[in-house]
């Protein structure tokens, strides 16, 4: 059973467009991270939110944590090819001991 | 900082063989992880240490996999022996203990299972 469910799992889009991602539980979670992965390459973190309603900006990423801290989305405007790559969600348990889960990833190709 | 370091890059072994993975953490981080990703899947967890001691090993399939963590630092991950539905990527992963610290993560070892 997946604790964490993203959607959409693929995402094939044109140079300009915006897009959104999203990630669902049912669990209420400390934090919620999201990464970024490129082919050969382990996750790196692109933000953390903490607190339910929170929206971190990086860029053209904006990124919200539902006010339940059971969701989160990722949202890209005017996306460019350099975005391509498997976003990942992330939720952080401090009760569970630390314990890091992820979800199964959204791959995103943005096509020139 | 030097980040998260994991060997081999790459590995291929026939099945029924035995595999090891080795991981240096970044310095001072007291927790490691040992996820198993799939081609096109999220990482899924298989062990979490905390310092030398084991947190969380509940998805590790202990009749093939095992995994220690002497003295808090090094780690490594061994298969034994190896299937074919093993072959994945295996990353590692610290951070440090305390609030919403980040988590590194290593290159990965890819290994494949003929």
């Amino acid at each position: 059973t997946q604790l964490l469910e993203q959607s959409p799992q693929f995402l094939s889009i044109q140079e300009g467009e915006n897009l959104t991602v999203y990630c669902n539980s049912s669990s209420v979670f400390s934090s919620l991270q999201w990464y970024r992965q490129e082919p050969g390459e382990g996750p790196v973190l692109l933000v953390t939110v903490v607190t339910g309603g929170e929206v971190k900006k990086l860029k053209r990423l904006t990124f919200q944590f539902g006010d339940a801290r059971k969701d989160s989305s990722l949202h890209i405007t005017a996306a460019q090819p350099g975005d391509t790559g498997l976003y990942l969600c992330a939720g952080f348990k401090e009760t569970s001991g630390s314990r890091l889960t992820f979800g199964e990833g959204t791959q995103l190709t943005v096509n020139p | 900082e030097a980040g998260v370091a994991q060997s081999p890059r790459y590995k291929i072994i026939e099945k029924r063989q035995s595999v090891a993975f080795w991981c240096n953490p970044i310095s001072g981080h007291a927790t490691l992880y040992w996820y198993q990703q799939i081609l096109g899947q999220g990482p899924k967890l298989l062990i979490q240490f905390q310092n030398n001691g084991v947190v969380d090993d509940s998805q590790l399939p202990k009749d093939r996999f095992s995994a220690e963590r002497l003295k808090g630092v090094d780690s490594t991950l061994k298969i034994q022996p190896a299937k074919l539905e093993d072959s994945a990527v295996y990353l590692c992963a610290s951070r440090r203990i305390r609030g919403w610290a980040e988590a590194f993560f290593g290159q990965g070892t890819r290994l494949t299972v003929v």
